[in-house]
């Protein structure tokens, strides 16, 4: 059972790039979310997709684009990555009507 | 918004004491989890709290649900050297707000 799964682990990439980190489910959860976690700020929510085609905007969304055109894929795209997004990115997943969001193994995130 | 205040910020104690960690919030929460983070890892969820006043165990570990539903409490007893990592406790204010509000965490270290 895999569960939930991140793409790629360990990412080096330079100021300016489009990266992309994938998300994987397969509980065949409703709910996605992103998160980045820093020192001193803890989880911050970037984005989170309430289903396929449903997402919405969390904490810290600037900067960031996500998609869900499959339940169970939520990919995160950097645009043009800056310094300030050298961060540990963490995917979670839940079921509807429930509170328990699981979480995969992150993606480090540095940007040069 | 929302902040949950999670003390102590970090623990050092000797392999089998006890430990206590808890978290207070200014709003009401309708569900509290607790989390544990190894290094390197994403957070495994530890424990699930529904009502006020709940009190739940996972092994060694217990926690609670405060009956003002502003605070939850995580106890674990006869500490091990593999309890060592970031626990973290986040609400959920319920309806369709999926969303999950942290606590910054409590880093525990263990002396074998």
């Amino acid at each position: 059972d895999a569960g939930i799964t991140q793409s790629p682990r360990y990412k080096i990439t330079e100021t300016g790039r489009q990266v992309t980190l994938m998300c994987h489910q397969t509980w065949s959860h409703s709910y996605m979310f992103w998160y980045r976690q820093d020192l001193g700020h803890g989880l911050r929510l970037i984005y989170y997709s309430a289903a396929a085609d449903i997402t919405d905007k969390g904490e810290v969304p600037d900067g960031y684009v996500v998609s869900r055109s499959k339940t169970e894929n939520f990919p995160l795209t950097l645009e043009s990555a800056t310094r300030s997004q050298t961060s540990v990115y963490f995917c979670a997943s839940s079921e509807r009507e429930l509170a328990e969001q699981y979480f995969g193994p992150g993606t480090r995130l540095t940007v040069t | 918004g929302q902040q949950l205040n999670q003390s102590p910020q970090s623990m050092f104690i000797q392999e089998g004491e006890d430990v206590s960690m808890n978290c207070t919030s200014s709003s009401i929460f309708n569900t509290w989890l607790w989390y544990k983070q190894d290094p390197g890892e994403g957070p495994v969820l530890l424990i699930a709290l529904y009502k006020a006043g709940e009190l739940t165990s996972n092994g060694r570990l217990t926690a609670q649900f405060g009956i003002t539903r502003k605070d939850s409490f995580l106890n674990i007893s006869a500490s091990i050297p593999s309890d060592v990592g970031i626990y973290f406790c986040a609400g959920h204010s319920g309806g369709s707000n999926y969303k999950l509000t942290f606590g910054k965490g409590t880093l525990l270290t263990v002396n074998p």
